[in-house]
């Protein structure tokens, strides 16, 4: 079945460590996204990708790095710069359908910081 | 600015009672509107969305929104709740006028009481 896989589900860093979460799909869609989830502030968009080699800043991009070297994968880097990185990630894609793009999601990550 | 606004952060009905999720958005053009559910721990699942056409839009797990222009709303309704339903829900907005993007509301958390 075609969907989204993110790895690892939970992930513990200490302070002043980068790590890195997968996001790899196979439903062949071109554009993909990460968003960050913290209670009662809903979903907030990181990186999005629009086709391979190309991203563009979210509203809260500070603190993290993507890359796009293929269609399928869109890992997220979280690094010693992001203040408070404690957080549930999320990564989507989409297709465009009748004109309009539709997300489909991940089952997401929750890191913490110890 | 595009934004959406879900005004209850928490609602609580009984189980076979008639459910109303309130959605308001900001958007400058037509807008492509979306609900979708969470459940904890996991990634969020399309319910229903809205293009064009008819303003009454039908969902899975017998879920349904209408759309209202003139009040700027996309309103999620069930006749009758199931225990299962309860979970997080986001009203979303995204559209041609802005690219790839999607703006999501803070959530409704929804407890169903047996």
């Amino acid at each position: 079945d075609g969907g989204i896989t993110q790895s690892p589900k939970y992930l513990f860093r200490k302070e002043g460590q980068n790590v890195t979460l997968s996001c790899e799909q196979n439903l062949n869609h071109d554009a993909m996204y990460w968003y960050r989830q913290d209670p009662g502030q809903g979903l907030r968009l990181i990186y999005y990708s629009q086709i391979v080699n190309d991203f563009q800043k979210g509203d809260i991009a500070e603190g993290y790095s993507v890359s796009r070297e293929k269609k399928e994968s869109f890992p997220l880097t979280v690094t010693s710069a992001q203040k408070n990185p404690t957080a549930f990630y999320l990564c989507a894609s989409s297709i465009r359908v009748n004109g309009a793009n539709v997300l489909t999601f991940g089952a997401g990550s929750r890191l913490t910081v110890l | 600015a595009q934004s959406v606004t879900q005004p209850d952060i928490h609602i609580t009905v009984s189980e076979g009672a008639s459910l109303e999720l309130r959605c308001n958005y900001s958007y400058g053009a037509t807008p492509y509107l979306f609900w979708y559910v969470q459940s904890p721990g996991q990634g969020l699942q399309l319910l229903l969305k809205y293009f064009s056409g008819d303003t009454l839009v039908q969902g899975i797990k017998g879920f349904e929104a209408e759309f209202k222009r003139s009040q700027s709303s996309f309103n999620l309704r069930k006749p009758s709740v199931h225990w299962s339903d309860a979970a997080e829900y986001f009203c979303a907005v995204g559209g041609s006028n802005t690219g790839n993007q999607f703006y999501f509301g803070t959530g409704t958390s929804l407890t169903v009481i047996p």
